[in-house]
């Protein structure tokens, strides 16, 4: 069965340092969502995409964040500046396009992103 | 606001007890609902959905839920549960947009 994969599973990161998550959806699905998990919280949205721009974002998603889809496989995000509260496991999933919007996400294993 | 509220945090039960975790949203509309299961040191799957329809979906592992609309509530149910069933629980809501809100989990623990 196919999967999301995430990579990679564990980030330590200087706060202050950039950095970017990568995801490879699922290889026919058409929109795509991050997530985080700060420990012991719940699973939050942070942003959608959906033909090349963000369908949707919360207000947690904000300009120190941005995704990319740089080509026909990945899909990313990416932390400029990263603070002490990004510290969270980040979750990638994707959906088809088929069916409407009566399917699930898909989801990969998380990256655990540590700032230090 | 859309909310997703998990009436129980966690939850201690002895294997072969019934379960049943609570759910409950506020959304006034069309929504698709979820439940997701997270083993420990694993991502986020799937245990079943419901979109229209008959209101008790089955799912995976012998979990049911059922959808009672008056209520606003999904809650979710297993007759007998094993050790294995350990994990935490999400309860989730789609509301025809674009991002689904997830509750803030039921840890299950199931003594052997």
């Amino acid at each position: 069965e196919p999967e999301v994969t995430q990579t990679p599973s564990h980030q330590v990161t200087q706060m202050g340092q950039e950095v970017i998550l990568r995801c490879v959806p699922i290889s026919n699905h058409l929109y795509f969502y991050w997530y985080r998990q700060i420990l012991g919280q719940k699973v939050e949205f942070l942003v959608s995409f959906y033909n090349n721009e963000i369908s949707e974002k919360s207000e947690i998603f904000d300009d120190q964040f941005s995704v990319e889809r740089p080509d026909g496989s990945n899909f990313t995000l990416k932390i400029r500046s990263t603070k002490l509260e990004d510290s969270a496991m980040y979750f990638c999933a994707s959906r088809t396009g088929q069916g409407g919007i009566d399917q699930p996400q898909h989801f990969g294993d998380g990256t655990r992103l540590s700032i230090l | 606001a859309q909310s997703v509220s998990q009436h129980n945090h966690h939850v201690i039960l002895s294997e072969a007890a019934s379960l049943e975790l609570g759910c409950n949203y506020s959304y006034g509309g069309t929504v698709n609902l979820f439940w997701y299961v997270q083993y420990p040191g694993q991502h986020l799957q799937l245990l079943l959905k419901y979109f229209s329809g008959d209101p008790l979906v089955k799912g995976i592992k012998g979990f049911e839920a059922e959808f009672i609309k008056s209520k606003f509530s999904f809650n979710l149910r297993k007759p007998s549960v094993q050790w294995s069933d350990t994990a935490e629980y999400f309860c989730a809501v789609r509301t025809g947009g674009f991002k689904t809100i997830f509750g803030a989990g039921t840890r299950l623990f199931v003594k052997a």
